[in-house]
């Protein structure tokens, strides 16, 4: 089975600080993503990758930065977090065998005080 | 990418079936349709995916009509562990970002 791994379930960070968010999958698969979730406006797609060094942003990247330096690692970077970015965060991959399907990580509970 | 409309919540009891239906107007040829599972505080686990008729695994149906305008999972004799929200998604994974939208989902309460 894939496995996407989120390095802190849970984190609290000081308003100003800068943020990493970090995300390993173990299948060599292209594409990554970054999305957000909020109570009531569900899953938001923050950024994804569908290769080394190369992003695109989705629907609400304002506040965020991305790194993929390698194919396994996918790094979401709040530049400045402030308390607007308290939310979950999850990663997922996708997997391109039958079913295709996303694979999610176990996400990343934000709290920016 | 096809936008899908489902119920914000539904009720249930307790050995009960669960249907839950999705409507997607927009699908395109080459979509299929994908339902995961959302337990509070964790992500999104697959269940059960389809493109035409009907797919049954351990867990799930998935009925689709001819049209593909829209489906259905049925959770055949629920249980408490089954609360959660569920998710439709209609697109083209095998697309070149494999980008999808995830709507508000379905929130599932299951009654003793």
């Amino acid at each position: 089975d894939v496995k996407v791994t989120q390095s802190s379930r849970y984190l609290v960070k000081r308003t100003g600080e800068k943020v990493f968010l970090e995300c390993v999958q173990d299948m060599d698969h292209e594409n990554m993503f970054w999305y957000r979730q909020d109570p009531g406006l569900g899953l938001r797609l923050i950024y994804f990758s569908y290769d080394v060094k190369m992003k695109e942003k989705g629907d609400i990247p304002e506040g965020y930065s991305v790194s993929r330096e390698k194919k396994e690692r996918f790094s979401l970077i709040l530049e400045s977090a402030s308390t607007n970015q308290t939310s979950m965060y999850l990663c997922a991959t996708v997997v391109r065998d039958r079913p295709y399907g996303y694979t999610f990580g176990s996400g990343t509970r934000l709290t920016v005080v | 990418l096809a936008k899908t409309t489902q119920p914000i919540s539904m009720d249930s009891y307790e050995g009960q079936e669960v249907n839950i239906t999705c409507s997607h107007n927009n699908i395109a040829t080459n979509d299929y349709i994908t339902w995961y599972q959302q337990f509070p505080s964790q992500g999104p686990r697959f269940i059960i995916q389809g493109y035409k008729t009907k797919v049954t695994n351990e867990v799930a149906s998935l009925f689709i009509p001819a049209d593909r305008k829209s489906s259905t999972l049925s959770l055949p004799r629920v249980s408490l562990s089954d609360t959660a929200v569920y998710y439709c998604l209609v697109g083209d994974i095998a697309s070149n970002t494999g980008k999808l939208i995830f709507g508000q989902g379905t929130t599932l309460q299951v009654k003793p």
